[in-house]
């Protein structure tokens, strides 16, 4: 199994300000996804992050809103941008090698005020 | 994409064998089974997979009939520690298209 760690673990932001989430994993994997889990709800997929290309976005989820980026195989960010209370949520990124198993980070848990 | 039923909450006490289920009726042929375990504030955690019969690891036991429309996941003698969210996923691929979709789980509340 990958360890994998997140950053910042949790936040308080103000609304119309970004911020960037950091995933790392100690080993290189194939895939990593990022998804949002707000309180007491199940999980959303956002995107798939490509190493060296642009992530691919599930529905309802913008690149605009949401830049990932992907520079080796062992790393990714997440930026929730122009946030609004309504992005308060736990954001997760996972790892893989293939969808079905896959290793989940700590998740960071984000205010917006 | 397959979709999965399961309740939505279970009770147990402990030291008792639970077992949830989880329909997935539009399973397809090559999908497997998979189970996550999800405790507060932390990211779901792989427990278990499967394609057809049986599979026991360290932790649980998946029961999948023949015709692969539902699975059981069968907790022996629950302990206060294993309250969590359980959660049925079907699908999986290794080419980079995640077609897993987390459904609603199960909120398992283990009782001394």
């Amino acid at each position: 199994s990958a360890v994998i760690s997140q950053k910042p673990s949790r936040d308080i932001c103000q609304r119309g300000t970004s911020l960037t989430i950091q995933c790392q994993v100690d080993s290189q994997v194939t895939m990593m996804f990022w998804y949002r889990q707000q309180p007491g709800q199940s999980l959303t997929l956002i995107a798939t992050a490509n190493q060296g290309s642009e992530a691919t976005y599930e529905s309802g989820f913008v690149i605009d809103k949401f830049p990932i980026s992907r520079p080796n195989l062992t790393f990714s960010t997440l930026t929730v941008s122009n946030m609004s209370p309504e992005d308060s949520s736990i954001y997760l990124c996972s790892v893989g090698h293939r969808t079905d198993t896959q290793y989940f980070g700590p998740g960071t848990r984000l205010t917006v005020l | 994409l397959a979709k999965t039923t399961q309740p939505i909450s279970m009770d147990s006490y402990e030291g008792q064998e639970v077992n949830i289920t989880c329909s997935h009726n539009n399973i397809a042929t090559n999908d497997y089974i998979t189970w996550y375990q999800q405790f507060p504030s932390q990211g779901p955690r792989f427990i278990i997979q499967g394609y057809k019969t049986k599979v026991t690891n360290e932790v649980a036991s998946l029961f999948i009939p023949a015709d692969r429309k539902s699975s059981t996941l069968s907790l022996p003698r629950v302990s206060l520690s294993d309250t969590a969210v359980y959660y049925c996923l079907v699908g999986g691929s290794e080419n980079g298209a995640n077609n897993l979709f987390f459904g609603t789980g199960t909120r398992l509340t283990v009782i001394p």
